[in-house]
């Protein structure tokens, strides 16, 4: 089946850490830029940032830059959020989000998400 | 940043309906405008592409259109699994943004 699946999420408390990841299976992740994709409880979508196939490239959201770094290893079928100085507004589910093939930016396929919550 | 708005924020509507949602952008961004549906509890879901290529499996009473800075999403007869948050995106540049979402329910 062609999913991608988040996993990493939890409690931590303001101020901390925490490690988000997303495994793909059933297509080669090392063909696809990803990104991140959050929604805060009763809230819209934020896009938070992207990476490119091989890594080489990134791009963040101004409300997380120089807070988050997004990684891939295309061995491991994995991209990951690094996510540091967590604060309560940074509560939400974390969406990774493939973008399709043919057109620049439309996320065609999305994991279920995983929750992080901020909170001491 | 280009801001994306969506109105109105949430439309009461009965099986059957025609259902028209606008989104528009803070500047041009050609045709360069995503549309997804979300469930509560579920992550969205790809329905429309470059304003108005309709995604693969997607029933076709969805459609939409616009360029410039002005789009619609439609769904012509609206269905009982219709019922949910319609987004808009802007894919002409970094960031990417969403609309606010529109809340279709029912009536």
């Amino acid at each position: 089946e062609v999913q991608l699946v988040e996993s990493g999420g939890g409690l931590v408390q303001p101020g901390g850490s925490l490690r988000v990841s997303c495994a793909a299976s059933g297509f080669s992740l090392s063909d696809y830029e990803v990104n991140w994709v959050r929604q805060a409880p009763g809230r819209g979508l934020e896009w938070l940032s992207y990476i490119s196939s091989s890594g080489s490239h990134m791009f963040y959201a101004d409300s997380v830059r120089g807070r988050f770094t997004i990684s891939r290893d295309n061995a491991k079928k994995s991209v990951y959020l690094q996510m540091n100085s967590l604060r309560a507004e940074d509560t939400a589910v974390y969406y990774c989000a493939r973008r399709l093939l043919q057109v620049v930016g439309v996320f065609d396929l999305w994991g279920r998400g995983t929750l992080v919550t901020v909170s001491s | 940043d280009i801001q994306m708005t969506q109105s109105p924020s949430s439309v009461s509507a009965s099986v059957g309906d025609r259902v028209t949602i606008t989104c528009r952008a803070s500047q041009d961004i050609n045709t360069w405008l995503v549309w997804y549906q979300q469930k509560p509890g579920k992550a969205p879901n790809l329905l429309i592409y470059t304003a108005s290529n309709l995604q693969s499996g997607v029933p076709s009473r969805f459609s939409g259109s616009g360029s410039g800075t002005d789009f619609t999403l439609t769904i012509s007869s609206l269905q009982p699994e219709d019922f949910a948050t319609y987004y808009c995106q802007q894919t002409a540049s970094f960031p990417r943004t969403f609309g606010q979402g529109t809340k279709v329910e029912i009536k």
